[in-house]
């Protein structure tokens, strides 16, 4: 079945640095989604690329997705205690599927 | 309203107990799931429902008991559990069962099997 790898499995950062999370996908991606889960939280939707090299931006953070719709990176540029939490890849694959969650990138950012 | 709500926020049963999860929303989506995350881990699909009806059951074992009574709603039947079932429990909705267009998730339920 389809797998996605997510890496690192943990970080921490002091305030200000940049910070990036990797996801790869065992197959060719319809869409891969971003979510964020805060300590104690649940997941929230961040984004979502469907387009073959797609970036989008959303203000300090940065999503790409890979011309063979195989990978996918999250960029925080200028990391604030606000960061702070689980970032979570999700693949979706062609058909009829369900979201396949990456293990996560937990992100610790110290002041 | 932009919320998928899930009521109880904490649960804490006996193994002999008969317990439900209840979860509502109002963005006239079309699918709507269960997940159980425990700690340091991602989501784990158990349930998906779409129109209302079961569309895909994970092999979650029977005493978990899904149910959809009508779009906005979806209950979790929960009995005879063991303790290894703690986890949080999350709802999630959207659009159509693929998940297009992102996920909205509830706070969930913590539950405590003792």
């Amino acid at each position: 079945g389809q797998q996605v790898m997510q890496i690192p499995q943990y970080q921490h950062v002091q305030e200000g640095e940049d910070f990036t999370t990797y996801c790869n996908s065992s197959t060719t991606l319809s869409n891969i989604q971003w979510y964020k889960q805060r300590p104690g939280g649940h997941p929230v939707f961040l984004i979502q690329l469907v387009k073959s090299g797609e970036v989008k931006k959303q203000k300090r953070l940065t999503f790409q997705f890979g011309e063979a719709k195989k990978n996918s990176s999250l960029h925080i540029t200028a990391t604030q205690t606000t960061d702070v939490g689980t970032y979570f890849c999700a693949g979706l694959g062609s058909g009829y599927s369900t979201l396949t969650f990456g293990k996560g990138t937990m992100l610790l950012v110290s002041p | 309203d932009t919320e998928v709500t899930q009521t109880p926020k904490h649960l804490v049963m006996g193994m002999t107990n008969k317990k439900s999860l209840k979860c509502e929303q109002h963005m006239g989506h079309r699918a709507m799931y269960w997940y159980k995350q425990k700690a340091k881990k991602p989501p784990e699909l158990m349930f998906v429902y779409s129109y209302e009806k079961l569309s895909i059951n994970e092999s979650v074992p029977s005493r978990f008991s899904p149910e959809c009574p009508n779009s906005s709603l979806l209950n979790l039947h929960l009995h005879a559990l063991q303790p290894e079932d703690s986890a949080l429990y999350l709802c999630a909705s959207s659009h159509q069962a693929r998940g297009d267009y992102g996920y909205t998730f509830g706070s969930g339920t913590r539950l405590t099997v003792v």
